[in-house]
């Protein structure tokens, strides 16, 4: 069954620097997103992402923060001058919208846990 | 802004009962309504969707319902099994957008 992959599993990182989360969604979907869970909190949106560009995000995707599609597999989020608060679980997610407009669930990664130190 | 709310207090029940879940929302009925299964240190997998003009769905032993006059979603395991201990996760969808906003989730702990 396909699935979202995502790389690293695990980031530690010094605050001020970039990382870079990688994110292979699944083949033939078209919507891609960021989300983030900090310890003991709830999963929160950051940015969604659609035809090479940013179709929505939240007030936490500010200009730290970007996305990216390089290529036609890979789809990035970059942060780029870590904060101690940046610590988190990032998922990936994508789905596949349907030609007549119904919603199609979205498919999860497993996850980047990015501790900054 | 739309709010999830769900039972943040854990669930304990002896296998083989059903469990049920709660999911109110808050501001806008929402076009779609899922519920995800989330373990420790993993990310969400999806499990149901239900949408607005629908009152209940199933698949296998879960069943979904979503009432908008209450703004309530309930959410079902039958015949509960200590591989469905998990916590459960509703999140909803505005008409217009595809973000999903989930609820803080329900611990569930099927002891045998």
């Amino acid at each position: 069954e396909p699935e979202v992959t995502q790389t690293p599993s695990h980031q530690v990182t010094q605050m001020g620097q970039e990382v870079i989360l990688r994110c292979v969604p699944i083949s033939n979907h078209l919507y891609f997103y960021w989300y983030r869970q900090i310890l003991g909190q709830k999963v929160e949106f950051l940015v969604s992402f659609y035809n090479n560009e940013i179709s929505e995000k939240s007030e936490i995707f500010d200009d730290q923060f970007s996305v990216e599609r390089p290529d036609g597999s890979n789809f990035t989020l970059k942060i780029r001058s870590t904060k101690l608060e940046d610590s988190a679980m990032y998922f990936c997610a994508s789905s596949d919208f349907h030609r007549t407009g119904n919603y199609n669930e979205q498919f999860f990664g497993p996850g980047t846990r990015l501790t900054v130190l | 802004s739309q709010k999830i709310e769900q039972n943040s207090e854990a669930l304990n029940i002896q296998e083989g009962k059903t469990a049920t879940l709660t999911c109110n929302y808050t501001n806008y009925s929402p076009a779609y309504l899922q519920w995800y299964r989330q373990d420790p240190g993993r990310g969400p997998v999806f499990l149901l969707l239900i949408r607005e003009n629908e009152k209940e769905k199933r698949k296998e032993r879960l069943k979904v319902t979503f009432d908008t006059t209450l703004k309530q979603s309930l959410f079902h395991i039958t015949a509960s099994q200590p591989a469905d201990s998990a916590t459960y996760l509703c999140a909803t969808i505005k008409a217009a957008g595809n973000k999903l906003t989930f609820g803080g989730g329900t611990r569930v702990l099927v002891k045998p």
